[in-house]
């Protein structure tokens, strides 16, 4: 069974840092498109990043220089490093696939991060 | 600049149909979307992909009530024989290399 499980949320100040993982089975996170996405509170889904097959990684502008994805293939395993927190980045994160790098279709049910001054 | 927009509402009594509609910006009619499901606390769930010929390809599981279409720019997801638990957030997506782009969203209400 295809499944995708994120931990790593909490409770953090802002202006500090916090990493979220993403366990992978039944697929291998190397041979595809990993995602984050966001939801805000009272808000719609947001796209946060994204690392190719081949290692490229994309930012969206808003946490670009900020956050930082990657993979551990030994462990099956998808990051975000968050650093610099701010209070707009309090939302839940979900880790997707998407397999041809466009339509996600594989969903986690996400970890919540609350940044609070 | 890429830009899926959505109606934030719709609703529909039980057991009646709905459709949904989400909007390409200029210069991308062309474009394939996909459609995903949110339930009250839940993670999103993909339905399905749909291309702008109107061809679509439904995730696993997802019963024959859901289907997509397209008109130019617009793309739409029919559900038909609304069921209580299908009132959800609905949100299209889409991508080209490097973005990857969600529309707003439209809260569904079954009545």
């Amino acid at each position: 069974e295809v499944q995708l499980v994120e931990t790593g949320g909490g409770l953090i100040q802002t202006g500090g840092s916090l990493r979220l993982s993403c366990a992978a089975s039944g697929f291998t996170v190397n041979s595809n498109y990993m995602s984050w996405v966001r939801r805000a509170p009272r808000k719609g889904l947001e796209w946060v990043s994204l690392i190719h097959p081949v290692g490229n990684t994309y930012y969206a502008d808003s946490v670009k220089g900020r956050f930082t994805i990657s993979r551990d293939n030994s462990k099956n395993t998808l990051y975000l490093q968050m650093d610099s927190l701010r209070a707009e980045d309090t939302a839940i994160y979900y880790c997707a696939r998407a397999p041809t790098g466009g339509a996600f279709d594989c969903w986690g049910q996400g970890t919540l991060v609350t940044v609070s001054s | 600049q890429l830009v899926l927009t959505q109606s934030p509402a719709a609703s529909a009594s039980l057991g009646a149909s709905v459709k949904l509609t989400c909007t390409l910006s200029s210069g991308h009619s062309s474009y394939a979307i996909a459609w995903h499901q949110q339930q009250p606390e839940k993670g999103p769930r993909y339905l399905m992909k749909l291309n702008g010929d109107g061809s679509h390809s439904k995730g696993d599981g997802i019963p024959d009530r859901f289907s997509g279409s397209s008109s130019g720019a617009a793309r739409y997801l029919t559900i038909s024989s609304l069921q209580s638990d299908d009132e959800a957030d609905y949100y299209c997506q889409t991508w080209v290399t490097g973005i990857w782009v969600f529309g707003g969203g439209t809260k569904l209400t079954v009545l």
